[in-house]
């Protein structure tokens, strides 16, 4: 089956910095991926739309400065957090549909629990 | 816009029991895909069922199956022979199908499912 890595699992970070993480896939090419948010017990909120060699799209409500989505590639996004606050902690999961099937399944990666102290 | 809703926050079921997990949805569209994925402790997201929306009959995936009532906009999920590793928490999801287009899904709130030995 289709893998999806994300990097790191785990980070934790001082108040003020950036922190970036990584969402590859690993067998298969996409042109689309797509950033969620987790909050504890909570359900998995979409974030942005992340398009390969184009702007992100992102959800009403997100700032699109604080949370930056790079494409570069049909293999890897990355979404950073800049100027980290508190508030800001909670679980990234990123998911990537592949490139040329149906579109109708989404692997997800193993998830970045971020840290803002 | 959709929306899922899941009524049920926490479940618990016997093992080697039955259980049914709620979920509704309210769409406009007429061409859509609906899950269930399974998130157990690690918090990897896992598909456990798919459905699309033009086919009647209900999915089924060895103990799991659903109850697909288009009409009502009703997908409850059941489990069959319940097992301990099915203690996880449980997401109805919701993906608009555009024929080639990759999509976003929709999360409902989740269900805590706990099967108790």
């Amino acid at each position: 089956g289709a893998v999806v890595s994300q990097h790191p699992s785990r980070v934790i970070c001082k108040s003020g910095t950036s922190v970036k993480i990584e969402c590859r896939s690993l067998d298969f090419q996409a042109t689309t991926m797509f950033w969620y948010r987790q909050f504890p017990k909570q359900s998995l909120m979409l974030m942005a739309t992340s398009n390969e060699g184009s702007k992100a799209t992102y959800e009403q409500g997100v700032e699109k400065d604080k949370f930056l989505i790079n494409h570069a590639s049909l293999t890897l996004s990355t979404l950073t957090v800049t100027s980290a606050h508190p508030e800001d902690s909670s679980f990234y999961i990123c998911s990537a549909p592949p490139q040329g099937r149906r579109n109708t399944e989404a692997f997800f990666g193993q998830g970045t629990r971020l840290t803002v102290v | 816009a959709q929306t899922v809703t899941q009524s049920q926050p926490e479940m618990s079921v016997q093992e080697a029991e039955t259980v049914t997990l709620s979920c509704t949805y309210d769409t406009s569209e007429n061409n859509y895909y609906l899950f269930w994925y399974k998130q157990p402790p690690s918090r990897q997201m896992i598909l456990v069922i798919r459905q699309e929306a033009y086919k009647q009959q209900n999915a089924t995936e060895n103990r799991f199956s659903v109850n697909f009532q288009k009409a009502a906009k009703s997908f409850s999920l059941k489990i069959s022979d319940s097992q301990l590793g099915d203690t996880a928490m449980y997401f109805c999801a919701f993906m608009n199908y555009y024929g080639g287009a990759t999509n976003k899904l929709i999360f409902g709130t989740g269900t805590l499912l706990a099967v108790q030995p």
